[in-house]
């Protein structure tokens, strides 16, 4: 177990809805990072939160919005769901914002858009 | 777009074999690492190495990395079921932290 947790488990939405999907890193972990992984893919970098701060972002529309708080816990939001964002969202934590700072991943929210 | 490339996509050992895992990418890196996936959950980190090293040891894993073939291997020796898993490849470049995966290599291990 890698101490960081995610919810809910699983979820089902349809096209336009908007989700809410939650992570808790590891204590002392200031760095957040969220990926989105589509069946059979590898995971995609959405974007990274640096102490409560946005510290770089993949290649995903500004419909996918995050927060990070100061209790070790942070929130991936898409709004305008789209079938293609039918996938296994993860959140890592680390210490650190840097590449070497090794990224300890939650279990995953697997969401379904119908 | 994903960076690295594994190969095979799948592999299918029986236990106590050793496992043999290719990744490959396009341009420099930083930096590259390998992760292990259980069913589609979260992944677990195995090791890392950076550009100017070629080797390193972690338990039975041993990576390689040769930068002039923009290559990378990771052996597992004495495969063990619980090997069964996916191995991803990710790898840093240019002044980007953001780490970039490729599609994965799926590894079956027989008992």
């Amino acid at each position: 177990e890698t101490g960081v947790t995610q919810s809910p488990t699983h979820l089902i939405k349809t096209r336009g809805q908007q989700v809410t999907l939650r992570c808790s890193s590891q204590s002392g972990h200031n760095t957040v990072s969220w990926y989105q992984q589509a069946l059979g893919q590898g995971p995609q970098f959405i974007f990274q939160y640096y102490r409560e701060e946005e510290n770089g972002r993949g290649n995903f529309p500004p419909r996918f919005s995050g927060l990070q708080f100061p209790n070790y816990s942070s929130e991936l939001n898409v709004n305008a769901l789209e079938l293609d964002d039918s996938a296994l969202y993860l959140c890592a934590s680390s210490l650190g914002p840097l590449a070497t700072d090794t990224q300890y991943f939650g279990p995953g929210t697997r969401l379904t858009v119908l | 777009s994903q960076q690295g490339e594994e190969d095979p996509q799948a592999l299918s050992i029986q236990e106590g074999e050793n496992a043999t895992m290719n990744c490959s990418y396009k341009t420099s890196i930083n930096n590259l690492q390998w992760y292990r996936q259980n069913s589609g959950r979260g992944l677990v980190h195995l090791i890392l190495i950076r550009s100017n090293e070629r080797e390193k040891h972690s338990g039975r894993l041993r990576v390689t990395l040769d930068t002039s073939k923009k290559s990378s291997s990771l052996l597992i020796t004495a495969s063990r079921a619980a090997d069964t898993a996916s191995y991803f490849c990710a790898v840093t470049q240019g002044g980007s932290e953001k780490l970039v995966f490729g599609k994965g290599t799926k590894l079956t291990v027989n008992p």
